[in-house]
This record gives C-alpha cells, structure tokens and sequence, in this order.
C-alpha cells in the first residue's frame, strides 16, 4: 500500500526566503507525482504535475523535482510571498489510477 | 470551462437522514472519483469512476453509494447519514484514461452530521 508522507508539516518563513518542501512515498512504482495548493476552507489547486519520465517541473518562481529510486520529491519555492501562505499537499498516482495523499505542509510566509 | 462543480457548499443533516452531493465536470473526463478530507487525515479515496457505467470502491466506501450514468455526472449518496460522516468531500476529474494530465478538484461540500 503506497504511503505519503510530507515533512514538515508546518513551516514558517519571512518573505523572500527560498524554501523546500519535502514529499516522500514508499512505493517507487508510481505513474506521476502531483503538487496541489489549499487555502482554508477552500479546493485543492494544482500546482505541477510531474509525470514519472521526467526529473522536474517549473512553473513561475515554483520548482518540483523528481527522485523515483529513492522515493522523493520537492518543492521549490522561490522568493516566498504572504501570498504563498497555504497548506500544500502532494500526490502520487500508482497503476490503478488513485491518488495517495500526503497530509500536507502548512506554510506561512510572514511579510 | 467551469471544471468541476460541486453542489451544495455547505450542508447540515440529520443523524439518520439521507442525502446526494452532486458531482459534475463538463471536460469530457472518463477517470471521476470522491475524497474526503478530515483533520489529521488527510484526503481519502471513497469511491471512484473509470467511465460511464463503472464504479469502484476506495479506501473509505462504507456508508456510500455511488453511480455513474453519464460521463458528466458522479453523484455521492448517503443513505443515511452518521455524525462519523461529517468531513469535507471533493469531487476530482481526470482524463484522458491513457494520458495523464493531472487531476482537477472541485470546490467541495462541506458536511455536518448532528
């Protein structure tokens, strides 16, 4: 059974820092990993996909990597904004089309 | 394209009652599916949908039915509702089956059982 886990749960930053976040899972058989955003109270948002060929994604000042053999991947977040203040969750998808959630980090970027 | 539309936002039952939370995606996705999201548990699979007709179990299916008759629609019921229940559901979309271009989530219903 694939298990997601998210570290740290609860991060808390000045603005302009560059950070990480941390995804690992325990089955590296996996289709694609998948980075989402919520706010409170609010829907998931969809950060990046990164399918399981691929080593990272970009998007804007956004940067998910990719590591299969040991399990991993990360978010980058450059040049942090209280705007990025959010829970963030990733997800891998196995074979059988379901998403395995991680629990989330709760991120806060002070101004 | 409005994506994945949830209905209601927000909802109060009865212990015992029943009710249905509607599903509806207008981007001709095959792959539906309903998660719920509880505190320190993060988002849970209940049901899921490869396409019109089929219909599968979850992680969390007790206490839920679902079906699947059109490629629009996956409605979530449950036939009689339990405080245990009460948790926040969201509705996700994908398609197509053969490539994977990530899952789209609706808004969700928040529901309370007393």
């Amino acid at each position: 059974k694939q298990e997601v886990t998210q570290i740290p749960a609860a991060l808390s930053v000045p603005e302009g820092e560059n950070l990480v976040l941390n995804c690992s899972f325990t089955d590296s058989a996996i289709y694609n990993l998948q980075w989402f955003r919520q706010d409170p109270g609010k829907g998931l948002t969809s950060l990046l996909l990164i399918q399981s060929s691929q080593r990272e994604q970009t998007s804007g000042r956004l940067n998910a990597s990719l590591d299969k053999s040991s399990g991993r991947s990360t978010l980058y977040i450059a040049a942090s904004q209280p705007g990025d203040s959010a829970t963030y969750l990733c997800a891998a998808r196995g074979s059988n089309y379901k998403l395995t959630f991680g629990k989330g980090t709760l991120l806060t970027v002070n101004p | 394209n409005a994506g994945v539309t949830q209905t209601p936002k927000f909802q109060v039952l009865k212990t015992g009652q029943s009710m249905t939370l509607q599903c509806a995606q207008d981007m001709n996705h095959e792959y539906m599916s309903w998660y719920r999201q509880d505190p320190g548990m993060g988002l849970r699979l209940i049901h899921y949908s490869v396409g019109a007709g089929i219909t599968d179990q979850g992680e969390v299916p007790n206490g839920y039915n679902v079906s699947r008759s059109t490629t629009e629609d996956f409605p979530l019921r449950l036939l009689s509702a339990a405080p245990s229940q009460t948790s926040v559901y969201f509705c996700a979309s994908r398609s197509p089956l053969l490539r994977d271009y990530g899952y789209t989530f609706g808004s969700g219903t928040r529901l309370t059982v007393v």
